[in-house]
């Protein structure tokens, strides 16, 4: 399988300011197909997770253009330019390049200083 | 808008079983696979099992494999997972989850305990 890592696995960051996490994965996720199915979720206190970034840069409609994510092969980063309140929540990565299985980061928890 | 619904969640001691639903609409549930993932209170995500879309082809993760089933059916544009054999360890709060993880239901809470 896959392993998925995050870090940091906590970022205190001050409003306004900007964040960044990065995931690195066991082995590269360029699929056979030439797309690198990395993906990154948010999941807000007490929500299920949400969509935000799919083929590690690609954003889902709706979501706020300070949320940008970049990288290739094995190394991956989910950047926030500005960090607002309804930002804070825990951050996973994950792939679906090779299946079975899919697997996740171990989560970064984002909160305001 | 897509909406999917999950229930069937609860108490149940070590050993029983439980059999959830999740009911989907907004999009031809016929066409496309569908994901369970579970979340341990206060833990990460868990990805768990996945049925392609004519209920064919399954996966399990190993730590449920032999003991959770998941089927569908599409003329009523549900998906299950029937948990059996439960264990205190497969209390999370279970999610259905969309062929590419764009959608999520809110999830039902299974509680394995005596």
């Amino acid at each position: 399988d896959i392993v998925m890592t995050q870090t940091p696995l906590s970022s205190p960051v001050t409003l306004g300011q900007p964040a960044s996490i990065s995931c690195r994965s066991s082995q590269s996720l360029v699929h056979s197909d030439g797309h690198t199915y990395l993906s990154w979720l948010q999941q807000r206190p007490g929500q299920p997770p949400r969509l935000l970034i799919y083929k590690s840069s690609n954003r889902l409609s709706g979501v706020p253009d300070r949320f940008s994510g970049s990288g290739a092969g094995t190394d991956f980063t989910l950047k926030i330019s500005r960090v607002e309140a309804e930002d804070v929540g825990v951050y996973y990565c994950m792939h679906a390049t090779q299946f079975p299985p899919y697997t996740f980061g171990q989560g970064t928890k984002l909160e305001i200083k | 808008d897509v909406q999917l619904v999950e229930s069937g969640g609860g108490l149940v001691q070590p050993g029983g079983s439980l059999r959830l639903s999740c009911s989907v609409s907004g999009f031809t549930f016929s066409n496309f696979a569908m994901h369970w993932v579970r979340q341990a209170p206060g833990k990460g995500l868990e990805y768990v099992s996945a049925i392609n879309p004519d209920g064919l082809k399954t996966y399990y993760a190993d730590s449920v494999k032999g003991r959770f089933t998941i089927s569908r059916d599409n003329s009523k544009n549900t998906l299950y997972l029937q948990l059996s054999s439960l264990r205190p360890e497969d209390t999370a709060v279970y999610y259905c989850v969309t062929l590419s993880f764009d959608y999520w239901g809110q999830g039902t809470l299974v509680t394995v305990s005596s």
